[in-house]
């Protein structure tokens, strides 16, 4: 089975402060990672994937298959940061597995 | 272009009444996901086709759910008897491919309230 989990509903930062979200992942195979976005207003969309090993509006992700995670970072947050981050998986069956996803809310 | 289309963008019916959702994909995308927000349960993905194919609905959580895509620019989801907590944002979200790395497209979402 392929099961995403993001333990937080919430995260509170102060803007300049590192931002870590937490992603923990579920899957017997090699896992695709990726972590989507959802500003206010905005529909959701892709910010970056594993397999890229980008670094997108300043935030990285490391797939750690040895504690089965892909949590996002970045080192100082801003408050355009504040919206849904969701982390998905894909392994069988081309399709996305989401997890619930973390409001992340940076504070001024 | 204009994205992903949804419609309506809102709708609020009453308990037993039929709901029908909207889709139109990116055109040329060849894959089309439904999912359903909920605060408790975050992203779910409902059912998802291949051009024009279901491919797997096991996210469908009932037989009142039911979706087709008649053609490669069109798709409904369908609840009939809506119940009170069918009440979520409904996504459509649509694919260029089969492969898992491209990037899925979403519309702006239904949200949908049964009183």
């Amino acid at each position: 089975a392929q099961r995403v989990t993001q333990p937080e509903k919430l995260l509170s930062v102060f803007k300049g402060a590192p931002v870590e979200l937490k992603c923990n992942y579920s899957y017997s195979g090699s896992p695709e990672l990726f972590w989507y976005v959802q500003y206010s207003r905005q529909r959701l969309q892709l910010l970056l994937r594993h397999i890229s090993r980008e670094s997108i509006k300043g935030f990285t992700a490391d797939l750690n298959k040895g504690e089965t995670s892909f949590h996002l970072k970045k080192p100082f947050a801003q408050e355009e940061d504040s919206a849904m981050y969701y982390c998905a998986l894909s392994g069988d069956g081309n399709k996305l597995v989401f997890g619930a996803g973390t409001i992340l809310r940076v504070k001024s | 272009d204009a994205g992903v289309i949804q419609s309506p963008r809102h709708e609020v019916t009453e308990m037993g009444q039929e709901v029908t959702l909207r889709c139109k994909p990116i055109s040329g995308h060849n894959s089309l996901f439904w999912y359903r927000q909920t605060m408790m349960r975050g992203l779910e993905l409902l059912i998802y086709f291949n051009n024009n194919v279901p491919i797997d609905d096991s996210g469908m959580p009932e037989d009142r759910f039911s979706a087709k895509m008649p053609n490669a620019s069109f798709s409904t989801l369908k609840i009939q008897p809506s119940e009170p907590r069918d009440s979520a944002v409904y996504f459509c979200a649509s694919r260029s491919g089969t492969s898992p790395y491209n990037e899925q497209f979403f519309g702006p979402g239904t949200r949908l309230t049964v009183l």
